[in-house]
């Protein structure tokens, strides 16, 4: 079975200064990662996902993440918050196992003028 | 192209009334998933059906039960609700077993139930 743990249930930014977002999974498999985003009242939008090319990944709105295997680690990434990123986003992991997507409990983004 | 369709999108039900929520896609996917949203805690997978005909409990199935109708569609039923089951409920495909992960979830856009 696989899990996801994202470590900072909130994170507030000031508007042009970077976003981290912090997630650690757990997989027996080769997992596949995704990142999620959840603006309020919405459904959930694919950022990102890993699936085993390319460690440093490129999603939409200046997103990026990297796959690090050793540490486990898939830490979601913006260089200049905006104030449209104010929303929540999921970490999530799938793998061959069965198939099923875990997520992790989610990270709220403020972002502050 | 819909994508994944839920139905209704909200809905207050009396404790001890029963309902069903429907889902479908269009994407010709193997997997479908049924997951619940509450404050703090994510996503928590309900059922989850690999491919037509067949169906799984995940995290939290009490009170609950799917029918995976064909590929296309499966659906939730909650048949004697509570005050607990009050949430938004996702339902999600992707394209699972038999082809490669390389692909994301897909998800609908979401059922905000209310049980008093």
């Amino acid at each position: 079975a696989q899990s996801v743990t994202q470590l900072d249930s909130h994170v507030s930014v000031s508007e042009g200064t970077p976003v981290l977002l912090r997630c650690n999974y757990s997989s027996s498999y080769s997992p596949s990662l995704f990142w999620y985003v959840q603006h309020p009242n919405k459904g959930l939008q694919l950022l990102l996902k890993y699936t085993s090319a390319a460690t440093l990944v490129k999603g939409i709105n200046g997103f990026e993440a990297e796959f690090k295997k050793s540490e486990t680690s898939f830490h979601l990434t913006k260089p200049s918050a905006h104030m449209s990123d104010a929303a929540e986003y999921f970490c999530v992991v799938s793998d061959r196992s069965d198939y099923k997507l875990s997520f992790g409990a989610g990270t709220t983004v403020t972002v502050r003028a | 192209n819909a994508g994944v369709t839920q139905t209704p999108k909200f809905q207050v039900l009396k404790t001890g009334q029963s309902m069903t929520l429907q889902c479908a896609q269009d994407m010709n996917h193997n997997s479908m998933y049924w997951y619940r949203q509450d404050p703090g805690m994510g996503l928590r997978l309900i059922y989850y059906s690999a491919s037509e005909g067949t169906t799984d409990k995940g995290e939290v199935p009490n009170g609950y039960n799917v029918s995976r109708l064909n590929k296309r569609e499966f659906s939730l039923r909650l048949e004697s609700a509570a005050p607990s089951q009050t949430s938004v409920y996702f339902c999600a495909s992707s394209p699972g077993q038999g082809s490669s992960l390389d692909t994301e979830a897909f998800f609908g856009q979401g059922t905000r139930l209310t049980v008093v």
